[in-house]
């Protein structure tokens, strides 16, 4: 399989606490990308990373990317009960993207 | 919201019938995607049109059935489902011609929610 892998598959944390989501694939990228899905809605594109870059920030968001080890992460700081969803990982190659089976955040109040 | 509608949201269907997804998108984008996403699975890419054609179809039976009418529109048709079909079915579009939409981010609908009796 060439998808990508997410770990942990699910995570549980109170607010105001970080959450860590990792991000394994196969193949060569051009870039990787992360997205949020509420439940049952359609997906939300967080950040994009490209091959030649090692992090990236957006607000509360960190992404690394580290192309020697195939992987990425994800840092969300300060979560919010808001920030419940699915994490998707998805890369890119040369001409779809495919994505991982996502890590389920759940944040406590 | 996105820029990109889907409609309808829920549809429910016996394995006889015949029903038509629709997705349109107002972000003036070039490419769209049909992906299937199942309980416990990765999101499935079905169909990829770039500039009015497809130039992606992974291997997806013959019961769905594409057509972009336009850069704007984007039609999943329906025929003869199976009840392993029910799905979320997501529409996305973004920038970027043949080759070139992976390098970009993706907007998604909200999807449909399939059953198939």
């Amino acid at each position: 399989s060439q998808q990508g892998e997410e770990d942990p598959q699910a995570l549980s944390i109170q607010e105001g606490e970080n959450a860590t989501m990792n991000c394994s694939y196969k193949t060569s990228i051009n870039n990787l990308q992360w997205y949020r899905q509420n439940s049952g809605r359609g997906l939300v594109h967080l950040i994009l990373i490209r091959s030649n870059e090692r992090e990236k920030h957006s607000g509360r968001l960190r992404v690394t990317l580290d192309t020697s080890k195939k992987s990425s992460s994800l840092l969300i700081t300060a979560s919010r009960a808001a920030d419940t969803a699915s994490y998707f990982c998805a890369y890119s190659g040369y001409s779809t993207l495919t994505f991982g089976k996502g890590t389920m955040l759940l944040v406590s109040p | 919201e996105t820029g990109v509608t889907q409609t309808p949201r829920h549809l429910v269907m016996g394995m006889t019938n015949k029903k038509s997804l629709k997705c349109e998108q107002h972000l003036g984008h070039n490419a769209m995607y049909w992906y299937k996403q199942s309980a416990k699975k990765p999101l499935e890419l079905m169909f990829v049109y770039s500039l009015e054609e497809r130039v992606e179809n992974n291997s997806v039976p013959s019961r769905f059935s594409p057509e972009c009418p336009n850069s704007s529109h984007l039609f999943l048709h329906l025929h003869t489902l199976q009840p392993e079909d029910s799905a979320l079915y997501l529409c996305a579009s973004s920038q970027g011609g043949a080759g070139l939409a992976a390098y970009n981010e993706q907007f998604f609908g909200p999807g449909t929610r399939l059953t198939v009796l």
